[in-house]
């Protein structure tokens, strides 16, 4: 299986701070990518597919970057309705695995 | 639009099987793959499986022995069964349908709390 890290996973900030939420791939995924907003008793919402293309609807501030085994997720100005849990997906190989999360919190 | 609702016991005991059934409405089944993910109170998503509306499936390798898929594209519904359950089972479970271009998941039920206890 591959094996996905996230870091951090806590990060306290500010609305309009920029955040900068890294992924990691035990081997290489290429770009086969995706990230998810959680917030508590919800259902995942897609943000980004494809590592850095952005789904219908999801804010611009929302952007993927990367390739291979590292991965970004960046919201350009932290959103009070942004604090949320964020997970990445590999969908490079069966088993589809998750990440851990990073957990973004109020500074 | 397309939405999706998870239905089955909220209650399973240890030993027996867990069944779940995701009812997809606002769209057509037919011609997508769809998917169960599960969630432990306070801990991450794990991916269980997927079936298409042909009845293809592909199953997480860790619960394959135990999981069964199917799909009745005549109601609209695919359904999770997962044997042999024990309390590491207890979690929310989630459908959702995978995307059309790649293997995540676009949209997703609200998700069902199922327990494992006698």
């Amino acid at each position: 299986d591959i094996q996905m890290t996230q870091s951090p996973s806590t990060l306290s900030a500010s609305v309009g701070d920029r955040v900068t939420i890294t992924c990691r791939a035990s081997q290489s995924i290429s770009s086969w990518l995706a990230w998810y907003q959680q917030k508590p008793g919800k259902a995942p919402k897609l943000l980004i597919y494809k590592a850095s293309s952005l789904e219908s609807g999801v804010p611009s501030r929302f952007s993927g970057s990367g390739s291979g085994t590292e991965f970004t997720l960046t919201i350009s100005s932290l959103q009070p309705d942004d604090f949320a849990t964020y997970y990445c997906q590999q969908y490079n190989s069966y088993s589809f695995t998750f990440g851990p999360g990073t957990k973004v919190d109020i500074k | 639009q397309v939405q999706l609702q998870e239905s089955g016991p909220g209650l399973v005991k240890p030993s027996e099987t867990l069944s779940l059934t995701c009812t997809v409405s606002g769209g057509s089944i037919s011609s997508y793959y769809w998917s169960w993910i599960r969630q432990p109170a306070g801990k991450g998503l794990e991916w269980i499986g997927r079936i298409y509306t042909s009845g293809s499936t592909n199953y997480n390798p860790s619960l394959k022995s135990r999981v069964t898929m199917s799909v009745d594209t005549s109601k609209n519904q695919f359904s999770l069964k997962l044997s042999s359950v024990t309390a590491a089972d207890t979690a929310v479970y989630y459908c959702a349908r995978v995307a059309l271009y790649g293997d995540y998941s676009d949209i997703w039920g609200q998700g069902t709390m199922v327990t494992v206890s006698s």
